[in-house]
């Protein structure tokens, strides 16, 4: 059974710092990994899918990572901004395609 | 383009009562999923279609949820009869699946069920 972790659960950094975000999971014969992002009140928004081909994915200052033999993916925000302040979730599949396991997500704050 | 459009918002009831919350998924996509979120045990998947069909729903806690799909615009959630641990976040996405390629998976605003 597919489990996945993130570490931290919540961590707090100044305006301008580049960070990074770690997801674990366990079963590792999986097709694709995806993060989220959740503001207060809202649905989640995908921001990177990394198929198992890929060993990346690039949207603007993120960057998201997959290595599938030691059951990681990690996100990597470059020069935070107050903006970037939300939960992020990474999903990996339970087998395969579908159905998503979500982590509990890392509570992000970027302090101006 | 119309996200994924989820009513109510918000539903306040009382325990027993029955609570039905609708989905309706973004035009094209073929796969949707209803989710529940809660503080204790985050986003946990309760039921997921895959051109209208019911492909996984060991997720769903027990006899009183349904979800239906009766064609590819519309689905339902349904608690009958509700009780108060019920209470919870219900999110409903949807995808495009074909074959091994996956597109993301595309949320709506959910709805913040509460039964007192």
């Amino acid at each position: 059974k597919q489990e996945v972790t993130q570490i931290p659960a919540a961590l707090s950094v100044p305006e301008g710092e580049n960070l990074v975000l770690n997801c674990s999971f366990t079963d590792s014969a999986i097709y694709n990994l995806q993060w989220f992002r959740q503001d207060p009140g809202k649905g989640l928004t995908s921001l990177l899918l990394i198929q198992s081909s890929q060993r990346e994915q690039t949207s603007g200052r993120l960057n998201a990572s997959l290595d599938k033999s030691s059951g990681r993916s990690t996100l990597y925000i470059a020069a935070s901004q107050p903006g970037d302040s939300a939960t992020y979730l990474c999903a990996a599949p339970s087998s395969g395609n579908t159905p998503l396991v979500f982590g509990k997500g890392t509570r992000l704050s970027v302090i101006a | 383009d119309a996200g994924v459009i989820q009513s109510p918002r918000h539903e306040v009831t009382e325990m027993g009562q029955e609570v039905t919350l609708r989905c309706k998924p973004i035009s094209g996509h073929n796969s949707l999923f209803w989710y529940r979120q809660t503080m204790m045990r985050g986003l946990e998947l309760l039921i997921y279609f895959n051109n209208n069909v019911p492909i996984d729903d060991s997720g769903m806690p027990e006899d009183r949820f349904s979800a239906k799909m009766p064609n590819a615009s519309f689905s339902t959630l349904k608690i009958q009869p509700s009780e108060p641990r019920d209470s919870a976040v219900y999110f409903c996405a949807s995808s495009l699946m074909s074959g091994p390629q996956v597109q993301p998976q595309h949320f709506g605003d959910g709805t913040r069920l509460s039964i007192l």
